[in-house]
């Protein structure tokens, strides 16, 4: 059973705009959680890791929340530009696990249009 | 910063063939992983290593074997190729802190 669901699946914005993307999860202990950014063809890049029960961070234009409580993150990215066309994947640490389980989403593939 | 490089890069393999997936890594960590990415599905974990000359079963290991032959190298083998083994396969290594660093990926073809 996928215990990190993402949505929406996909989305497109003009550039300049705010999106919103969403992680809901069920993994329990939930331990971090984290958000990568996937480009075409590339490997997974870390944009930022939320760690406490409720947590923000902020980096650059991009600002995520975690709610531990209700298993839910987000991750808002502000005056969106071309370059941040890919798939943002949503990765939830399990801790329970000592070898670092993690638990992916299908991710999120935002397409920014001009 | 974490250094995780993959070879080869892409590759197109025969079914029944053997195809081996390397994976190197140059910061001392102890872990090293090997995943599959599926369109439409997170990535799912193969097998992993936590010492130099032991292996251990992922969540799909079935067609997979695995070799860590010194701290630094992972190797992912695919001793008979088949169809549903078409993927793009992530190796990641972790710090003591548990942040996994991927490497970018190797997308195999089996025809």
């Amino acid at each position: 059973k996928t215990q990190v669901e993402q949505s929406p699946q996909s989305l497109v914005v003009r550039q300049g705009e705010n999106c919103v993307l969403q992680c809901n999860y069920s993994v329990t202990p939930d331990n971090h959680l984290r958000w990568f950014k996937q480009d075409t063809g590339k490997g997974l890049v870390s944009l930022t890791v939320l760690v406490d029960q409720k947590d923000k961070t902020s980096n650059g234009r991009y600002s995520a929340t975690l709610d531990k409580d209700a298993k839910h993150s987000t991750l808002h990215i502000t005056a969106t530009l071309l370059d941040d066309t890919a798939t943002y994947i949503c990765v939830v640490a399990d801790r329970g696990s000592a070898l670092g389980r993690l638990h992916f989403g299908a991710g999120t593939q935002l397409i920014v249009i001009p | 910063e974490a250094a995780v490089t993959q070879s080869p890069r892409s590759k197109v393999a025969v079914t029944g063939g053997k195809v081996t997936l390397s994976c190197h890594q140059t910061n001392n960590h102890d872990y090293m992983y090997w995943y599959r990415q599926d369109t439409g599905h997170g990535l799912r974990l193969i097998h992993y290593s936590y010492v130099a000359d032991s292996t251990e079963k992922g969540d799909i290991p079935d067609g997979y074997k695995a070799s860590r032959p010194s701290q630094e190298n992972f190797s992912l083998i695919l001793e008979l190729a088949s169809l549903s083994q078409t993927a793009v396969y992530f190796c990641a290594s972790r710090t003591d802190y548990a942040e996994q660093f991927f490497g970018p990926g190797t997308r195999l073809t089996v025809l």
